[in-house]
């Protein structure tokens, strides 16, 4: 069965950069949600979709923003990057609603 | 606000040994609970959901409302149970879900 794709699956890039995480989720989920997990530390919940719209918001710094588009995949935008955003970026999805979140492999980002 | 903790880092065990795995909760309404599993270099995985009372790969976990609790239990561990293990909290009411710091079994031989 098709799973949540993540990409790309690595990503280094140097401090005051920009990066673009990009899921794209199970199909005929509509909900997508995004977790930091730093190393040795928990998944922390950044933000989520439904439907295009951003249904929630966790710990997201102002430098990133993300978007849901019409085909439900999401993209997590990064800009002016710091050392303390190297971190493993996962996202789930689900269908609207549902308790189950089905992760991705997440996005190894390392910054230089 | 909702809160999952997991007292312990590290919990290393010999082949065969009895595995309790700890988490504790804080939640004003009607929790849901899970524990998730993620092998090495695998996504993290559903392993068990409360209201499902079920056993997978010979883990049980019971919600235990009065202790606010919700411990993963194994009596055998297997070598191929090492993984990183993590206590979550589903709140319906805003669709989240909060992880406990998560706790790395290392079964050894």
């Amino acid at each position: 069965a098709a799973g949540v794709i993540q990409s790309p699956r690595h990503l280094i890039k140097e401090k005051r950069e920009t990066a673009t995480l990009k899921c794209y989720p199970i199909p005929r989920h509509d909900t997508v949600y995004w977790y930091q997990q730093g190393p040795g530390q928990d998944p922390q919940f950044l933000i989520s979709f439904y439907e295009k719209m951003q249904s929630d918001k966790g710990s997201i710094p102002d430098r990133f923003s993300a978007q849901q588009f019409s085909d439900y995949h999401s993209e997590l935008n990064m800009s002016s990057l710091e050392l303390g955003d190297s971190a493993l970026y996962f996202c789930a999805s689900s269908p609207r609603g549902h308790w189950q979140q089905y992760f991705g492999p997440g996005t190894r980002l390392t910054v230089t | 606000a909702q809160r999952v903790t997991q007292p312990e880092k590290l919990l290393s065990v010999f082949k065969g040994a009895p595995v309790e795995l700890k988490c504790n909760y804080s939640y004003s309404g009607s929790p849901e609970l899970f524990w998730y599993v993620q092998y090495s270099r695998q996504r993290l995985q559903l392993l068990l959901r409360h209201i499902s009372r079920e056993s997978i790969k010979g883990f049980t976990a019971d919600l235990n409302k009065g202790e606010t609790s919700f411990h993963l239990k194994k009596p055998f561990a297997q070598e191929e149970d090492s993984a990183m293990y993590y206590c979550a909290l589903w709140s319906g009411a805003n669709s989240k879900l909060t992880f406990g710091k998560g706790i790395t079994l290392s079964v050894r031989p």
